[in-house]
């Protein structure tokens, strides 16, 4: 089972408008950690925000929004205010803590703003 | 200084070639990773050095050889490989080897083995 499901393979955006890209994960684990990273095509994956399992309180960074949804294991990522810079692949990631050394990834989901 | 530098950024090689791919972090992580990341895929671990200590070894052939000199620098040897062996090697690092730790990724190396 996919522990990590991005449902969203493509996903398209007004610049200024928000975007709500998905995740949701499945574990047993009671401590874990969830993080986006952004991967423009030049290929460098950029770390955007992280959500502890334990957090009371949504992350937020900036633009960047997690809107952590514990009940149903989702973790969200909001990005108010588009621009056209944030057009990449995203990707949402989980780190167990009885398998820290490793991060699972989903799939991925591009995202295009539109002028 | 928060960034984690890989170098070279391009690389094409031969089958029977050998090669070195480097990875370098001046932030005091003690937790470093190879990725493996073919076009539109998520990234896939490869290996895990955690205190200069090869920690995780994800099944990767033979002729992929990790090493990791000190806390600063890891390296990804390479011999014999094979063209579906071409991919983006991404190196990152984490402040330790922990759930919350995030990584800070490289920038890459794209390699394409001919």
């Amino acid at each position: 089972a996919q522990k990590i499901t991005q449902t969203q393979p493509g996903m398209f955006v007004q610049e200024k408008e928000a975007v709500t890209l998905d995740c949701t994960y499945d574990t047993s684990d009671p401590s874990y950690g969830l993080f986006w990273y952004k991967q423009p095509s030049s290929g460098e994956m950029i770390f955007l925000i992280y959500q502890g399992s334990y957090d009371q309180q949504n992350a937020t960074e900036g633009r960047y929004s997690l809107n952590f949804q514990k009940a149903r294991k989702s973790a969200n990522l909001v990005i108010s205010a588009s621009q056209l810079g944030d057009s990449a692949m995203y990707f949402c990631a989980m780190r167990e803590s009885a398998n820290a050394g490793k991060s699972t990834f989903g799939d991925g989901t591009t995202l295009t703003v539109k002028p | 200084d928060t960034e984690v530098t890989q170098t070279p950024k391009h690389l094409v090689m031969g089958m029977t070639n050998k090669k070195s791919l480097k990875c370098e972090q001046h932030m005091g992580h003690r937790a470093m990773y190879w990725y493996k990341q073919k076009a539109k895929k998520p990234p896939e671990l490869m290996f895990v050095y955690s205190y200069e200590k090869l920690s995780i070894n994800e099944s990767v052939p033979s002729r992929f050889s990790p090493e990791c000199p000190n806390s600063s620098l890891l390296n990804l040897h390479l011999h014999a490989l094979q063209p579906e062996d071409s991919a983006l090697y991404l190196c990152a690092s984490s402040q330790e080897n922990r759930p919350w730790d995030g990584y800070t990724f490289g920038s890459g190396t794209r390699l394409t083995v001919v």
